[in-house]
C-alpha cells in the first residue's frame, strides 16, 4: 500500500510568484491534513479536509493561502505571490475516519527568493 | 487552546545511554497523545500513541504513559542506539481524533557510538 505522495518534493519560487502543493492520500484515506514547518519550529497545524470540504481552516493566514481536496484527483495547498516568510516545509497527512490516526508524507519543501 | 512543551535539545547521549525526552501539555477536552519520530529529510512517522489516561504506548523500545495527573507523556527507551538519532515530536489532539495535531517544537536526539 503505497503511503501518502506530495510533490514536488522541492519547490523554488521567485517572489510574487504562486506555489502549487499536491498530495495524494494513502488508498482509502478521505481525510487531508496539511501541516508548516518553519526552521528550528515544530509543525503548525494549517487546514484539514475531506473530500470537497474544508473542515477546519483554522491555522491557514487569511491571505494568499488556499486549500483543496476534490473528489477526483489530489489535495492541492495553494500559495499566491508567495513571500520568503513563506519558506518552509509543507506536510501533509492523510486519515481513514475509523481511527483518524495521521499518515504523514515525506513533505514539499517550499524555498523562494 | 492545546498546547505541547517538550525539553529543547539537541540531547547528546552515547550509546546503550537511557533516554528520557519529556512532554507536558494543556488540552481543551479529552486529548490522545502521540510520539512522531522525524529522520533527515523525510517525513513523521508515528512512534506511538495513548488515547486515555495510565495507558502506555509503545513501539521499537521506546514506552510512554499518559499521565493525567500531571499532564505529562514522557518519552523513554532503555538503551538507545545510533539509529535513533532524529528528532522527536509530542504531539496531541482532541474532540475524539478528528482534528489537527498540535505539536511541540521537537527535541533533537543525537547518539554517538
Amino acid at each position: 500500500n503505497a503511503g501518502v505522495m506530495q510533490n514536488p518534493r522541492h519547490l523554488v519560487r521567485r517572489r510574487g510568484q504562486e506555489a502549487r502543493l499536491r498530495c495524494s492520500p494513502m488508498k482509502g484515506h478521505s481525510h487531508v491534513y496539511w501541516y508548516r514547518q518553519l526552521p528550528e519550529e515544530g509543525l503548525k497545524f494549517m487546514v484539514y479536509l475531506q473530500k470537497e470540504n474544508i473542515i477546519d481552516e483554522s491555522g491557514m493566514p487569511k491571505e494568499r493561502f488556499s486549500a483543496e481536496f476534490p473528489k477526483e484527483g489530489p489535495s492541492i495547498l495553494r500559495i499566491q505571490q508567495v513571500v520568503r516568510g513563506d519558506s518552509a516545509a509543507y506536510f501533509c497527512a492523510s486519515s481513514r475516519q475509523v481511527d483518524y490516526e495521521q499518515y504523514f508524507g515525506p513533505g514539499t519543501r517550499l524555498t523562494v527568493t | 487552546g492545546n498546547s505541547v512543551t517538550q525539553m529543547e535539545g539537541p540531547v547528546t547521549l552515547s550509546e546503550e545511554a537511557f533516554l528520557t525526552i519529556n512532554c507536558t501539555y494543556t488540552a481543551t477536552g479529552y486529548p490522545s497523545l502521540f510520539w512522531y519520530v522525524q529522520y533527515p529529510g523525510e517525513g513523521l512517522q508515528l512512534l506511538l500513541k495513548a488515547t486515555k489516561a495510565d495507558d502506555k504506548g509503545s513501539n521499537k523500545g521506546f514506552e510512554a504513559t499518559y499521565r493525567k495527573e500531571t499532564t505529562s507523556f514522557h518519552l523513554e527507551k532503555g538503551s538507545v542506539q545510533v539509529s535513533d538519532s532524529a528528532v522527536y515530536f509530542c504531539a496531541l489532539n482532541t474532540g475524539g481524533g478528528a482534528d489537527g495535531l498540535t505539536f511541540g517544537k521537537g527535541t533533537h536526539l543525537i547518539i554517538q557510538p
